[in-house]
């Protein structure tokens, strides 16, 4: 089974609105952590977001919030106030724990989604 | 700046042909990675390492072998590239935390 899934291979946003792209994930170990990254055109990998399977409330970074639903296994991030900027490729990405096997950390990627802001 | 440094950038092959892929960070890092990036996949993991002097199969390893023989780099071979290769390259670098350094990527071509 896919660890991570992004069901939304292109998303479509007006400018200075908000988006929600969407993350589920599959793991049986109870401590994890859940990432966002962001991919312009230029292809460097961007660091936008991380929440741990242990964290209370939902992270928050300026315009980036992740609603974590974990009963849902779901890791979704929410774009406020969307800019041309933020047209780019996301990935969901996870890291399991397995502390116990000696985890080597690696994170685990979903497909992406393409994201345009329309001016 | 601290960072992943990888070389080349850009690369082609013909079918057949070996090449080294580098990979060097300045953090400190035990740990470092090799994925591939191909169209509607994201990011695969090729092979892996937990410290110097060791290294372990990812998810699609076939056709590629990895050495580190210091801490600070991480190299990737092909040995006979082939088309199914055509990819882009990126190497990571992750410490104690939770935050991870990507290099700027590898464009490679095999015709």
């Amino acid at each position: 089974a896919q660890k991570i899934t992004q069901t939304q291979p292109g998303m479509f946003v007006q400018e200075k609105e908000a988006v929600t792209l969407d993350c589920t994930y599959d793991t049986s170990d109870p401590s994890y952590g859940l990432f966002w990254y962001k991919q312009p055109s230029s292809g460097e990998m961007i660091f936008l977001i991380y929440q741990g399977s242990y964290d209370q409330q939902n992270a928050t970074e300026g315009r980036y919030s992740l609603n974590f639903q974990k009963a849902r296994k779901s890791a979704n991030l929410v774009i406020s106030a969307s800019q041309l900027g933020d047209s780019a490729m996301y990935f969901c990405a996870m890291r399991e724990a397995q502390i116990s096997s000696g985890s080597a950390r690696q994170l685990t990627f979903g497909s992406g989604t393409q994201l345009t802001v329309l001016p | 700046n601290a960072g992943v440094t990888q070389t080349p950038k850009f690369r082609v092959l013909k079918t057949g042909q070996s090449m080294t892929l580098l990979c060097a960070q300045d953090m400190n890092h035990e740990y470092m990675y090799w994925y591939r990036q191909d169209p509607g996949m994201g990011l695969r993991l090729i092979h892996y390492s937990v410290g110097e002097g060791t290294t372990a199969k990812g998810e699609v390893p076939d056709g590629y072998n990895v050495s580190r023989l210091k801490k600070q780099n991480f190299l990737l071979g092909l040995e006979s590239a082939a088309p199914s290769q055509t990819s882009v390259y990126f190497c990571a670098s992750g410490g104690t935390g939770y935050g991870y350094t990507f290099g700027s990527g590898t464009r490679l071509t095999v015709v």
